[in-house]
């Protein structure tokens, strides 16, 4: 069965760095593109990231352009969020979600990033 | 600024019918948006109900269906349930980008 395991959340003051990362099993990694998704606390879901199945080709939301850098391994079954810059309005539940179709359709439980001094 | 717009919160009686609905703040969604829909009760992640406008995610029961009704995808639940009070999402996507875009939600009460 298809499962996604985000880790790497935590703590960290405003303009530090956090490395988040997505384990994917149970499909065939390489073969599709990958999202991250953030939910802040009690807000609604917004898209922040998303990877081709090759890694030739990465978007992103313009709240997050320039500051966060999506990438992949596919030798590890491995997708990452490397987020600089970080701001308070960062904090929220980081999901990485298996593309498909233009939409996705596993999503994984989030990983916790706080921004606070 | 594009926005995805959603009904705030809706109800439904148990064993009843519902469509929740997702526009554009300016413009018509049809399937070249390739509109997808998500459930999420508080404290989980989100599940994948349907993606591609109208293609069931694996698992999801038959009376979870979407369609474009008008100007706007929608979402229809027929028999609801009690567990099927959630929170649900639909995701656009925008080929000017690109970029995918959620709307702000739709609270389902079923009573």
């Amino acid at each position: 069965q298809v499962q996604l395991v985000e880790s790497g959340g935590g703590v960290v003051q405003p303009g530090g760095s956090l490395r988040l990362s997505c384990a994917a099993s149970g499909f065939t990694f390489s073969s599709n593109g990958m999202h991250w998704v953030r939910q802040a606390p009690g807000k609604g879901l917004e898209w922040v990231a998303f990877i081709r199945f090759d890694g030739n080709n990465k978007y992103y939301a313009d709240s997050v352009r320039g500051r966060f850098t999506i990438s992949r391994d596919n030798s590890k079954n491995t997708l990452s969020l490397q987020m600089n810059s970080l701001r308070p309005d960062d904090t929220a539940v980081y999901y990485c979600a298996k593309g498909t179709n233009w939409g996705s359709d596993y999503w994984g439980q989030g990983t916790l990033v706080t921004v606070s001094s | 600024q594009t926005v995805v717009t959603q009904e705030p919160s809706f109800s439904v009686s148990p064993g009843g019918t519902v469509t929740l609905t997702c526009g554009l703040s300016s413009g018509s969604v049809s399937t070249i948006y390739y509109p997808s829909w998500y459930q999420q009760t508080p404290g989980q992640a989100p599940r994948t109900l349907i993606y591609s406008t109208n293609t069931r995610s694996p698992g999801v029961p038959d009376r979870f269906s979407g369609s474009i009704l008008g100007n706007k995808a929608a979402l229809t639940i027929t028999g609801a349930q009690a567990d099927d009070e959630s929170d649900y999402y639909c995701m656009l996507y925008m080929d000017s980008g690109p970029k995918w875009v959620f709307g702000g939600g739709t609270k389902l009460t079923v009573l």
